[in-house]
């Protein structure tokens, strides 16, 4: 099982609402990761997990609170979102952080838009 | 400062055509080199890994080339099809020490029959 699982596929949520974006991995890796991808656009580092411990927070607005209940489970919490927030969130895992021969697989994404 | 490009930045080609994707590194201290394919609205598929110690790396009809003195990677596609259309990124990790992978500007691939 090489899957990155994320859910919900599509996401539309008020300014004023509260949601949470789930992913999920079962190949025993210990990093996790969130990348924001706007549209033409590469994409863009948010956080970092490794071993179930924030290792990196890429100066990202507080109104994101990553989350990582195990090893298996990466979330993302959304609070008072932005229009400008509507992106795709992407979620990848590597077998462990900071060697360089690390691959990285990603999850399909959730389409994330912010009315 | 690591910085990734690729040109070019969109292609379109008859079915059958061999191709080449480039994608230049600002930084030659890579540890690897990786690329992936992205349809449109979806997620990243990972379609190679080569190693910095590593000249090439091949799966299928895809070859990829790493040069690293010359700061440029190259992904050859052999004998292209419609369902090759895609979007093609190239990403290399920040430093050893992190996972923080820099990813290139991508090419937009389109293969018509």
């Amino acid at each position: 099982d090489t899957e990155v699982t994320q859910t919900p596929k599509h996401l539309v949520m008020g300014m004023t609402n509260k949601k949470s974006l789930k992913c999920e991995q079962h190949m025993g890796h210990r990093a996790m990761y969130w990348y924001k991808q706007k549209a033409k656009k590469p994409p863009e580092l948010m956080f970092v997990y490794s071993y179930e411990k924030l290792s990196i927070n890429e100066s990202v607005p507080s109104r994101f609170s990553p989350e990582c209940p195990n090893s298996s489970l990466l979330n993302l919490h959304l609070h008072a979102l932005q229009p400008e927030d509507s992106a795709l969130y992407l979620c990848a895992s590597s077998p462990r952080q900071g060697i360089g021969d690390t691959e990285a697989f990603f999850g399909q994404g959730t389409r994330l838009t912010v009315v | 400062k690591q910085e990734v490009t690729q040109i070019p930045a969109a292609l379109s080609v008859p079915e059958g055509e061999n191709l080449v994707l480039n994608c230049s590194f600002t930084d030659s201290a890579i540890y690897n080199l990786q690329w992936f394919r992205q349809d449109p609205g979806k997620g990243l598929t990972s379609l190679l890994l080569i190693q910095s110690s590593q000249r090439e790396q091949t799966s299928g009809r895809l070859n990829a080339s790493l040069d690293k003195s010359s700061g440029r990677s190259t992904l050859y596609i052999a004998a292209s099809q419609p369902g090759d259309s895609a979007t093609y990124l190239c990403a290399v990790p920040l430093s050893y020490n992190t996972d923080k992978l820099i990813f290139g500007t991508g090419t937009r691939l389109q293969v018509f029959p």
